[in-house]
């Protein structure tokens, strides 16, 4: 089975709004990374978080590793927010090699 | 600095032929990857190099698919022949490697069409 899901699938929110996007895994992991990716866009590293608690911004992610999951939380949430979220899972003597989720959409209407 | 970049941006190839992809990573970084991302299958891994070495070359795409790092600052990924199912978004990634995990840089890809 698949070692990394995310959920939900797909999210839309009116402007303001928050999100809760979570990421589980099936195995141990060296690291965890959450990215970004605009429609036709290229990915961009939101944070490399292994545990523990992180905020950026309006963003915050939180990984426990004991429960394998990690989780991305997006407060009042922006149009600008829309696009697919990725969480990934590193393996490897160095962590540096990763397992991608499909992703979660999102879609913020003003 | 330059990020990470690919070209070219779009590609369309005939069934059987031969496409060459480029890339070029963060000035400094070790670490280099090639990524296809696909709707369904999301990103898969088709190669890693480490200092210029290739240290995996993604399994089940081995036959068809070459991945190449002529130096420390350009890489290139070759799919011969050219399927359809081939295409896809092809991404190309590097980090700084000091022994820990890094933060991954992605380039805008490439995206191919075999038709």
């Amino acid at each position: 089975g698949q070692q990394v899901q995310q959920s939900p699938a797909s999210l839309v929110l009116q402007e303001g709004e928050n999100a809760e996007l979570q990421c589980n895994f099936s195995t141990s992991l060296n690291s965890m990374q959450w990215f970004y990716q605009r429609p036709g866009g290229s990915l961009v590293s939101l944070f490399y978080n292994p545990s523990g608690t992180k905020h950026s911004g309006r963003l915050t992610s939180t990984t426990v590793i004991k429960e394998r999951r990690s989780s991305l939380h997006i407060s009042s949430s922006q149009t600008t927010d829309s696009g697919t979220y990725l969480c990934a899972l590193g393996y490897g003597s160095s962590g540096n090699k990763l397992i991608f989720g499909i992703g979660t959409l999102l879609s913020v209407k003003p | 600095d330059a990020g990470v970049t690919q070209t070219p941006r779009h590609e369309v190839a005939e069934k059987g032929q031969t496409i060459i992809l480029k890339c070029e990573p963060v000035s400094g970084h070790n670490d280099l990857f090639w990524y296809r991302q696909t709707k369904i299958q999301g990103l898969e891994l088709l190669s890693y190099f480490r200092s210029k070495s290739l240290m995996e070359d993604g399994g089940a795409f081995k036959d068809r698919f070459k991945a190449e790092m002529l130096n420390s600052s350009f890489s290139t990924l070759k799919i011969q022949p050219t399927e359809p199912k081939d295409s896809a978004v092809y991404l190309c990634a590097s980090s700084l490697n000091w022994g820990g995990p890094e933060t991954l840089y992605f380039g805008s890809g490439t995206r191919l069409t075999v038709l």
